[in-house]
């Protein structure tokens, strides 16, 4: 099946830095590309949905300023995390869709792990 | 608003067991059901799916039917393998929504 790829697997970084999060779709054009958030024993929450070459579209309740959303090409969206504080610690998972799908079928990354100190 | 209802897990069987996970979802439309797994350390993957009523899903010998009158869609497996073990999540697409909406996911356990 089609891969999905995140970058870096785990994180760590200092309360009010930035980190960038990648998600690759390794062997397929991926139009629209979907970042989620998973609390642990808590379901997937899914944040915004970007498309490749315009403006991400961010659920309700997400802060766009601080969740940085880039889809600058049709293989990579990347998530950066602007001053990041504890309560930002969490599974970040990325999913792709295929640029010529029909089905809903979405390919998801192995997901990255953040702590904030 | 659209929302899936999984039951809490986690659950431990014995190999070979039989495995049911409940997955019920608000009736909104007519949604897409699928039914994602998540092994250790990988990412989601696509178990199987079902996209109107009364279809049955069926992937490495789970099987999910989409069942309207009782808005569910249970998954089932009439024996488990040790290699089974994961995270296993229902999800919902459709009914007026693109937007993939994920149940809480439900750890399985199988012992040799």
């Amino acid at each position: 099946g089609a891969v999905v790829s995140q970058h870096p697997s785990r994180v760590i970084c200092k309360s009010g830095t930035s980190v960038k999060i990648e998600c690759r779709s390794l062997d397929f054009q991926a139009t629209t590309m979907f970042w989620y958030r998973q609390f642990p024993k808590k379901s997937l929450m899914l944040m915004a949905t970007s498309n490749e070459g315009s403006k991400a579209t961010y659920e309700q309740g997400v802060e766009k300023d601080k969740f940085l959303i880039n889809h600058a090409s049709l293989t990579l969206s990347t998530l950066t995390v602007t001053s990041a504080h504890p309560e930002d610690s969490s599974f970040y998972i990325c999913s792709a869709r295929w640029a010529g799908d029909v089905t809903g079928e979405l390919f998801f990354g192995e997901g990255s792990r953040l702590t904030v100190l | 608003g659209n929302s899936v209802t999984q039951m809490e897990g986690p659950v431990t069987l014995s190999e070979e067991a039989f495995l049911t996970i409940n997955c019920t979802y608000t009736a909104t439309g007519y949604p897409s059901l699928f039914w994602y797994v998540q092994y250790p350390g990988e990412g989601l993957q696509l178990l199987l799916k079902a996209t109107k009523a009364d279809d049955k899903g069926s992937n490495k010998g789970f099987e999910a039917t989409y069942r309207k009158e009782t808005t569910s869609f249970h998954l089932e497996k009439g024996s488990v393998q040790v290699s089974d073990s994961a995270v296993y999540f229902c999800a919902r697409r459709g009914g007026g929504s693109e937007k993939l909406v994920f149940g809480k996911g439900t750890k399985l356990t199988v012992n040799p």
